[in-house]
């Protein structure tokens, strides 16, 4: 199985800071990888798919790159909303694997 | 708009046994593959099974193989996983999840809370 090592595993951050979480595949993976964002109790929610495409309703402030083994999830101006728990995804192939998960927290 | 509700969870001693339901709507259930994922509490996300729309692949994280089977019935829009020989470390919560086989999950459900416990 593919193995994605995520990093940091948390951080913490002030409101309108510019946070960058990265994601690394132990094979390339092309740019079969999503982000997703969780909150307490809830379910998650896709918020990247393909590397680098927004899904729709998600705010321009969230944006991905990368390809190959290396990719970024990038919040440009954090906002109080985005406080939560980030996983990368690969759906390259069978198993799929997460990410071990960043917890973005109020600094 | 797509609804995917789990059931089936509750308590379960080591050993035991357990299925889960999955009920789909809002979009065409047998086009898309669908996708067991757990939370262990207070942990991260673990993917555990997937099927694809017309059921000719399942697969499995190592951690179930052999112990888990995912399965579906498109007539009735539903998705399973049966659970056998049960460990504490089973315990999480359960999410019923779709997307493209060769793409990513895109909606999920509020999931279900599996307990392994004597």
């Amino acid at each position: 199985a593919i193995q994605m090592t995520q990093s940091p595993s948390s951080l913490s951050a002030s409101v309108g800071d510019r946070v960058t979480i990265t994601c690394r595949a132990s094979q390339g993976v092309r740019n079969d990888l999503g982000w997703y964002q969780q909150k307490p109790g809830k379910a998650p929610k896709l918020l990247i798919s393909a590397a680098s495409s927004l899904q729709s309703g998600v705010p321009s402030r969230f944006s991905g790159s990368g390809s190959g083994t290396d990719f970024t999830l990038t919040i440009s101006s954090l906002q109080p909303e985005d406080f939560a728990t980030y996983y990368c995804l690969q759906d390259y192939n069978y198993p799929r694997t997460f990410g071990q998960g960043t917890k973005v927290e109020i600094k | 708009e797509v609804q995917l509700l789990e059931s089936g969870g509750g308590l379960v001693q080591p050993g035991g046994s357990l299925s889960l339901s999955c009920a789909a709507s809002g979009f065409t259930f047998s086009t898309y593959a669908m996708s067991w994922v757990r939370q262990a509490p207070g942990k991260g996300l673990e993917w555990v099974s997937g099927i694809s729309g017309g059921s000719s692949g399942a697969f499995y994280a190592d951690s179930v193989k052999g112990r888990f089977t995912i399965s579906r019935d498109n007539s009735k829009n539903t998705l399973f996983l049966i659970m056998n020989s049960l460990r504490a470390e089973d315990t999480a919560v359960y999410y019923c999840a779709s997307g493209l086989w060769s793409g990513p999950i895109d909606y999920w459900g509020q999931g279900t809370l599996v307990t392994v416990s004597s």
